[in-house]
C-alpha cells in the first residue's frame, strides 16, 4: 500500500514569492493534517481536514497561508508571499478515522522550504 | 493545554547499551500516547503506541508504558543497534483521535 505523497519534496524560494506544496494521503483516509517543523522542533498543526471540511485551522496563519482539500483526498497548502521565517519542513500526514480510540497518523516525508 | 516534554538531547550511546528517553506529558482529558520516529532523510513513522493506563506498547525491540499516575510514557531499549540512530519524538492525541502535540524530539547516535 502506498503511503503518503508529497512534492516537491524539497523548493527554495526568494521572499515574498508564492509557494504551494501538494499531499496525496493514503488511500480511504478521510482525515488530513498539515504540519510546520521547525528545525530542531517537532510538528506543529497547521490545519486538520475531515473529509473537504477544514475542522480545525485556528493555527493556521490566514494572512499569508491558505489549504484547499478538494474533493476530500488531494490537499495543496499555499503560501503567499513567503517570508524568511517560513523556511521549514511542511508535513502532511493522514488518518483513516479520527474518532477511534487507537488512530494513528500516518505522514509524508514532508518538503523541506527554504525561503532566501 | 496539552503539552509534551522529552528529555533533552543528542544522546550518543555504544551499541548493545540500554536506552531510555523520557517522555512526560500534561493533559486535560485521558490521552492516546505515541512514539515516532524520524529516520534520516525519511518522515515520521509510529513507533508504539498505548491508548490507556499501564498499557505497554511494543515495537522493533523498544517498550513504553502509559504511567498515568506519573503522566510519563518513557521509551526503553534493552540494547541498541547502530541502525536505530534516529529523531524519537513522543506525542499525544487528547482526546484520542483528535489534535495530535508532539515534544521537541530526541536525537539518538549508536556508536559501533
Amino acid at each position: 500500500e502506498a503511503g503518503v505523497v508529497q512534492s516537491p519534496r524539497y523548493k527554495i524560494i526568494e521572499k515574498k514569492q508564492p509557494v504551494a506544496f501538494w499531499c496525496n494521503p493514503i488511500s480511504g483516509h478521510n482525515t488530513l493534517y498539515w504540519y510546520l517543523q521547525n528545525l530542531g522542533q517537532g510538528p506543529e498543526l497547521l490545519i486538520r481536514y475531515e473529509n473537504e471540511e477544514a475542522v480545525d485551522d485556528s493555527q493556521l496563519p490566514k494572512d499569508r497561508f491558505s489549504a484547499e482539500r478538494l474533493k476530500g483526498v488531494d490537499s495543496t497548502l499555499k503560501i503567499q508571499p513567503a517570508e524568511l521565517g517560513d523556511s521549514a519542513v511542511y508535513l502532511c500526514a493522514s488518518s483513516l478515522d479520527r474518532d477511534r480510540v487507537t488512530d494513528t497518523q500516518y505522514f509524508g516525508p514532508g518538503t523541506r522550504l527554504t525561503v532566501l | 493545554g496539552d503539552s509534551v516534554t522529552q528529555m533533552e538531547g543528542p544522546v550518543t550511546l555504544s551499541e548493545e547499551a540500554f536506552l531510555t528517553i523520557n517522555c512526560t506529558y500534561t493533559a486535560t482529558g485521558y490521552p492516546s500516547l505515541f512514539w515516532y520516529v524520524q529516520y534520516p532523510g525519511e518522515g515520521l513513522q509510529l513507533l508504539l503506541k498505548a491508548t490507556k493506563a499501564d498499557d505497554k506498547g511494543s515495537n522493533k525491540g523498544f517498550e513504553a508504558t502509559y504511567r498515568k499516575e506519573t503522566t510519563s510514557f518513557h521509551l526503553e531499549k534493552g540494547s541498541v543497534q547502530v541502525s536505530d540512530s534516529a529523531v524519537y519524538f513522543c506525542a499525544l492525541s487528547d482526546p484520542p483521535g483528535n489534535q495530535f502535540y508532539f515534544g521537541t524530539g530526541t536525537s539518538l547516535t549508536v556508536i559501533p
